[in-house]
């Protein structure tokens, strides 16, 4: 029972250098999310996607980029990477749309940009 | 702007005790509220939700209340035991928003000492 899995679970990235954060989840979820969170602060939506082929952006989009071509997968794109890039990433899953759909959540990439 | 608060970073309780953890919000647009935990190097998960029209929701040790007035709610967790310890989150969901747009607070580390 996999749920949501999240690779890598470490990376240490120079700055401008790119990389791919991968999300897979395998309970046939339409809605999949990434949230970052940062030291002292609550986690912030990403982006979004409401099914395979549409994807929308969240609260802190800009430096990310997220592409949806299955419903199982959902990469989150990390282009150009700044110091201010390094938080934990989280990547979510829901059965509905919905705002009192509870989420099922990876089990996190902690990244560091130096 | 932090619309969801969670002013105590951390709480230590003796085990077999009441352990309560606060949230406040700011936004009135708020209507329904969810309360997740994560233990270390996992995910948070789902653990109890309520809706802005009830003011209390019970499942097992864990129970919600809402003061809307107040606009704050908190979680009792009763008895408190050792595998409680874990950092929990306070989650806002605002109306009228087109998909799952919520609002985390900065959570709350909850160490229960046997």
């Amino acid at each position: 029972n996999a749920g949501v899995t999240q690779t890598p679970k470490f990376r240490i990235l120079k700055i401008g250098q790119s990389m791919t954060l991968q999300c897979t989840q395998d309970m046939n979820h339409n809605y999949m999310y990434w949230y970052r969170q940062d030291p002292g602060m609550g986690l912030k939506l990403i982006y979004y996607s409401v099914g395979a082929g549409i994807t929308d952006k969240g609260e802190v989009p800009n430096g990310y980029n997220v592409s949806r071509s299955t419903t199982e997968d959902f990469p989150l794109r990390l282009e150009l990477a700044a110091p201010s890039q390094t938080s934990v990433y989280f990547c979510a899953s829901s059965e509905h749309e919905g705002r009192r759909e509870k989420l099922f959540f990876g089990s996190g990439t902690q990244l560091s940009v130096l | 702007d932090q619309q969801v608060k969670q002013n105590s970073p951390s709480l230590s309780v003796q085990e077999g005790r009441i352990s309560i953890l606060n949230c406040d919000y700011t936004n009135s647009m708020f209507d329904y509220f969810l309360w997740y935990k994560k233990y270390p190097a996992e995910g948070p998960t789902f653990l109890i939700s309520i809706s802005s029209i009830k003011d209390k929701n019970e499942d097992g040790r864990f129970t919600v209340f809402l003061n809307k007035s107040a606009k704050h709610l908190s979680l009792h967790i009763v008895p408190s035991q050792p595998g409680d310890s874990a950092v929990y989150f306070c989650a806002a969901s605002p109306i009228l928003e087109y998909g799952n747009k919520l609002v985390f607070g900065a959570g709350t580390i909850l160490r229960v000492k046997s």
